[in-house]
C-alpha cells in the first residue's frame, strides 16, 4: 500500500461545480497534512495545510478524518484557473512528509 | 521574505555526462533542504534531505549525490547520468521536519 494515495483523475467538471478530492495516508501517526497545487511543469504550490478541525480559506476547505485516516479538499463555485493537479501531503513513520501522486482537475467553460 | 532560487530551468545532457543542479535560499538561516524528482506524470520523490552543512541523509540508492557547503546552499551531483535520471527535479527548503516545503521553480532535465 502507498503511503500517500489520491485518484489521479481527472475530474472534468463546469464552471461553476463544486468538487471534492479524497486521499488516504497509512501513517496513523501522522501529525501534518498540506495540499499543494501543481500547474503542468510547475513547482508545486501550497495550498493550505489541513489542521485537526478542518480549515476553510475562502472557496477551499479542508478537512482531516484520522479515524478513517483521509483528508479532503472541497473547491466551491469552480473557476477555470482552478485547472491544475491537487497533491496531498502527509507525515510517513519516519517523520518525513510523503506526497500523493496528485488528483488532475479540468474546469471547463 | 524568504526566497528560494534554482537553477538552470532546463537541462539537455548525453548520457554519461556530469550533472550540478544549485539551489539557495534567502531570508532564512539553518533551513532543512530537499531534492525531490518528479518523473512525467508521477508523483515528487525525495532524493535527499540536508538538516545542516555537511548534513545529508539519501532516500534513494542511486547514481546522485548532494552536498550543502553552505548553510543555505544546496547542491544537487552525479559523475554520470543515466537515462533514467531525466525528470523534474525540485529542490525545496522548510523551517523544520513536517513543517510546510516551499519549492524552487525546477529543473527539467532531459538525458539523451
Amino acid at each position: 500500500r502507498k503511503e500517500v494515495e489520491q485518484d489521479p483523475g481527472p475530474f472534468n467538471v463546469p464552471e461553476g461545480a463544486t468538487v471534492a478530492f479524497n486521499c488516504t495516508y497509512s501513517n496513523s501517526a501522522s501529525q501534518s497534512f498540506f495540499w499543494y497545487r501543481q500547474d503542468c511543469r510547475k513547482e508545486p504550490k501550497l495550498l493550505m495545510s489541513v489542521y485537526s478541525s478542518g480549515n476553510e480559506d475562502g472557496r477551499f476547505t479542508a478537512q482531516l478524518n484520522r479515524a478513517s485516516q483521509y483528508i479532503s479538499l472541497l473547491i466551491r463555485d469552480s473557476k477555470l484557473s482552478d485547472s491544475a493537479t491537487y497533491l496531498c501531503v502527509a507525515m510517513d513513520s519516519s517523520y518525513k512528509l510523503i506526497f500523493g501522486s496528485g488528483t488532475r482537475l479540468l474546469v471547463r467553460p | 521574505s524568504q526566497t528560494i532560487h534554482q537553477w538552470p530551468a532546463t537541462l539537455v545532457q548525453p548520457v554519461g555526462s556530469p550533472l550540478s543542479l544549485e539551489c539557495t535560499v534567502e531570508g532564512t538561516s539553518n533551513p532543512n533542504l530537499y531534492w525531490y524528482r518528479q518523473a512525467a506524470g508521477r508523483g515528487l520523490q525525495l532524493l535527499f534531505y540536508s538538516v545542516g552543512i555537511g548534513q545529508i541523509s539519501s532516500e534513494v540508492p542511486q547514481n546522485l549525490s548532494a552536498s550543502r557547503p553552505q548553510d543555505r546552499q544546496f547542491i544537487l551531483s552525479s559523475k554520470k547520468l543515466l537515462l533514467s535520471d531525466s525528470g523534474f527535479y525540485l529542490c525545496a527548503w522548510s523551517a523544520g521536519i513536517n513543517e510546510k516545503l516551499f519549492f524552487g521553480s525546477g529543473t527539467q532535465l532531459s538525458v539523451l
